[in-house]
């Protein structure tokens, strides 16, 4: 099982706002890096740090963190953001080790 | 442009070894930790391990100790991924990435993070 937890999917209408959750005790101590899956695809990193976005991402994007909790929140959702979307970060043992989450499937409507 | 270019499909029997190359380009690949992460299909991403190119250090995922082996050959910027006795829960599309923790300085930030930024195009392995 995955040290750190996501809802398996999600489904929000075009335009409107979703949540991604991320949960695990090592993002008390390190930040989530966000990933976006297409199918066929590598992965895309979409947010870094406390709220980066690597240059080409949409503004539309953004993160934030609260204590075990990192969010993924795409605002005004767009059809192409359809997509699987992965957190990562350090595993329990805080050494230079990462494991990602198992995923959310976003679904736009 | 940055880009990783991996090495094409493999195809093995139980028990085997398998390799998988990732050639660096339009960076200092030195400058980068390299990534594996793999995939089973209609799973999620897997981390596996990285490698410090400049160092040779290396970090494995405890699922992997002593199966995996991640090297390098600098004089041509690649990275090798070494998976011993495969089985069929090895076959997956695996993937390098380039990586750097906290933007290469993590005094400027108040948690670290790591990026995984520049991907290659996977290569599938069957077992």
């Amino acid at each position: 099982s995955s040290e750190l937890t996501q809802d398996p999917a999600v489904s929000v209408a075009l335009g409107q706002t979703v949540r991604i959750t991320c949960q695990g005790d090592s993002l008390r101590n390190y930040y989530a890096t966000w990933y976006q899956q297409k199918p066929g695809q590598a992965p895309i990193l979409v947010i870094y740090d406390k709220n980066s976005r690597p240059s080409g991402i949409p503004d539309r994007f953004s993160g934030s963190s609260s204590g075990s909790t990192a969010s993924l929140t795409i605002t005004g959702t767009q059809a192409e953001d359809e997509a699987d979307y992965y957190c990562n970060s350090r595993d329990s043992s805080g050494k230079h080790l990462y494991v990602f989450g198992s995923g959310t499937k976003v679904t736009v409507l | 442009q940055v880009q990783l270019v991996q090495s094409g499909a493999e195809v093995k029997k139980p028990g085997a070894s398998v390799k998988v190359s990732c050639e660096a380009s339009g960076y200092t690949f030195t400058g980068y930790d390299i990534n594996w992460v793999r995939q089973a299909t209609g799973q999620g991403l897997e981390w596996m391990g990285w490698m410090n190119p400049s160092s040779g250090n290396t970090g494995y995922a405890q699922k992997f100790q002593g199966r995996l082996t991640i090297t390098r050959n600098t004089s041509i910027s690649t990275a090798y991924m070494e998976l011993n006795s495969v089985t069929s829960e090895d076959t997956a599309v695996y993937y390098c990435a380039r990586g750097r923790l906290c933007g290469g300085d993590c005094q400027l930030v108040d948690k670290d993070y790591y990026t995984m930024d520049v991907w290659g195009h996977g290569t599938t392995v069957t077992v």
